[in-house]
């Protein structure tokens, strides 16, 4: 089978940085994507990782180890409009979304 | 570019109805994948289409079935609808059912089952 696993809140403040977790089980691995929702809205793509290593896209980077079955999002210099919800997903066997992370930045 | 379309936005249905929801991706894109995402979840993988073929499936019941056309739009049928498959059945296009593509989701359309 295939699971993933994220904290379910984190809560910053604006200017902070902050780094939201995802550990995955899964048979089969092609990569770790990262994915944005806001509240009424569709989820947008923010990164891809498939190999071991840190991909940086302005303030998001995404870390993968594919050793250890983990990943992270880690966004700087935070702003309000970061507040919404962060989905890791795996593509193994079929695509596996995790729980995901809300996130609230306070001012 | 055309993103991805999908109609209708809301709809209310009766259990043991049936419900065909639709979706037309982004122009270049060839594969579809529809979701299910419940309140406060992420969203659950049912089937991708790829050149219209079914090209995975996940852990959903028969009664979820799919349709690809020849412009690589879709359809997502539901039968013998249950209180439980309320919830916003999201779609999303990519390019060549690669994982490193991103998928590029709808505004979703919204199922509640009285």
């Amino acid at each position: 089978g295939q699971s993933l696993e994220q904290p379910s809140e984190v809560t910053a403040v604006e200017g902070a940085i902050v780094q939201i977790n995802c550990t995955y089980q899964t048979s089969g691995f092609y990569g770790l994507s990262w994915y944005q929702q806001h509240d009424g809205g569709a989820p947008t793509f923010l990164s891809y990782n498939a190999l071991d290593g840190l991909e940086e896209t302005g303030r998001f980077s995404s870390f993968l180890s594919r050793s250890d079955s983990y990943g992270y999002l880690l966004l700087q210099e935070l702003q309000m409009k970061d507040s919404a919800s962060y989905f890791c997903a795996v593509y193994g066997q079929n695509f596996v979304f995790g729980p995901g992370t809300r996130l609230s930045v306070l001012p | 570019e055309t993103g991805v379309t999908q109609s209708p936005t809301h709809l209310i249905k009766t259990r043991g109805q049936q419900v065909t929801l639709r979706c037309s991706s982004q122009s270049g894109h060839n594969t579809v994948s529809w979701y299910q995402q419940a309140l406060g979840q992420g969203p659950q993988f049912i089937f991708q289409y790829y050149r219209e073929e079914e090209n995975g499936r996940g852990n959903f019941p028969p009664r979820f079935s799919g349709l690809q056309f020849p412009n690589y739009s879709s359809e997502l049928n539901v039968n013998a609808l249950e209180l439980d498959d309320s919830a916003l059945y999201l779609c999303a296009s990519s390019l060549n059912g690669q994982s490193n593509q991103p998928q590029h989701f709808g505004d979703g359309t919204r199922l509640s089952i009285l």
